[in-house]
């Protein structure tokens, strides 16, 4: 069965730099989620995405932005990175209100290094 | 606001031996609970649910859980343990409210030895 795609898996920026996270869901998944895990820390919520439109928002820094895109795509856009970035970054996706689903699915996740 | 604890860093069991890890929550409404299970550099792997009606659910690779309202918990059994069942766990809860983000409790390191 088709999974959550995220890309890219690893990713290593300097201080100061940008980074940009992509997650596909599964197909049908209408509803997105992002999550931020530290090492040796449970994931913490960010934001989400209902059909293209954000349903919630946790504690996402004012640095970062996200969007999700018409074929349902999300990207996580993160400015002026600090160590403290340095995490995994999961996207998980779930159905939407109209299709029963309480579950969510992750993705793999992106390991993002700030040096 | 929601909160999972999960009272255990780690558990320790050998195999073929049954195991319990714990979980309680706390949300406002009805509680939505979720076990997810995390191999190292993995994402997190859906293990089962709990929404409404039995209080025991199954799910995956012979686990289940026991909703207990009245105790506010949800823990996470198997019968009998298997060493591939080493991993971190995680509890997660939501309500039946509008919001449907996920709160996570802070994982238990399951060891089973051979």
């Amino acid at each position: 069965a088709a999974g959550v795609i995220q890309s890219p898996r690893h990713l290593i920026k300097e201080k100061r730099e940008t980074a940009t996270l992509k997650c596909y869901p599964i197909p049908r998944h209408d509803t997105v989620y992002w999550y931020q895990q530290g090492p040796g820390q449970d994931p913490q919520f960010l934001i989400s995405f209902y059909e293209k439109m954000q349903s919630d928002k946790g504690s996402i820094p004012d640095r970062f932005s996200a969007q999700q895109f018409s074929d349902y795509h999300s990207e996580l856009n993160m400015s002026s990175l600090e160590l403290g970035d340095s995490a995994l970054y999961f996207c998980a996706s779930s159905s939407g209100p109209g299709r029963i689903s309480y579950e969510q699915y992750f993705g793999p996740g992106t390991r993002l290094t700030v040096t | 606001a929601q909160s999972v604890a999960q009272p255990e860093d780690q558990v320790n069991v050998a195999e073929g031996n049954p195991l319990t890890v714990k979980c309680t929550y706390s949300v406002s409404g009805n509680p939505y609970l979720f076990w997810y299970v995390q191999y190292p550099n993995r994402g997190l792997q859906f293990l089962l649910k709990y929404i409404t009606g039995d209080n025991l659910v199954k799910g995956s690779y012979g686990f289940e859980a026991e909703f207990n309202k009245s105790q506010t918990s949800f823990h996470l059994k198997k019968p009998s343990a298997l060493v591939s069942d080493s991993a971190l766990y995680f509890c997660a809860v939501r309500d039946d409210t509008g919001r449907r983000a996920l709160t996570f409790g802070s994982g238990t390191r399951l060891q089973v030895q051979p």
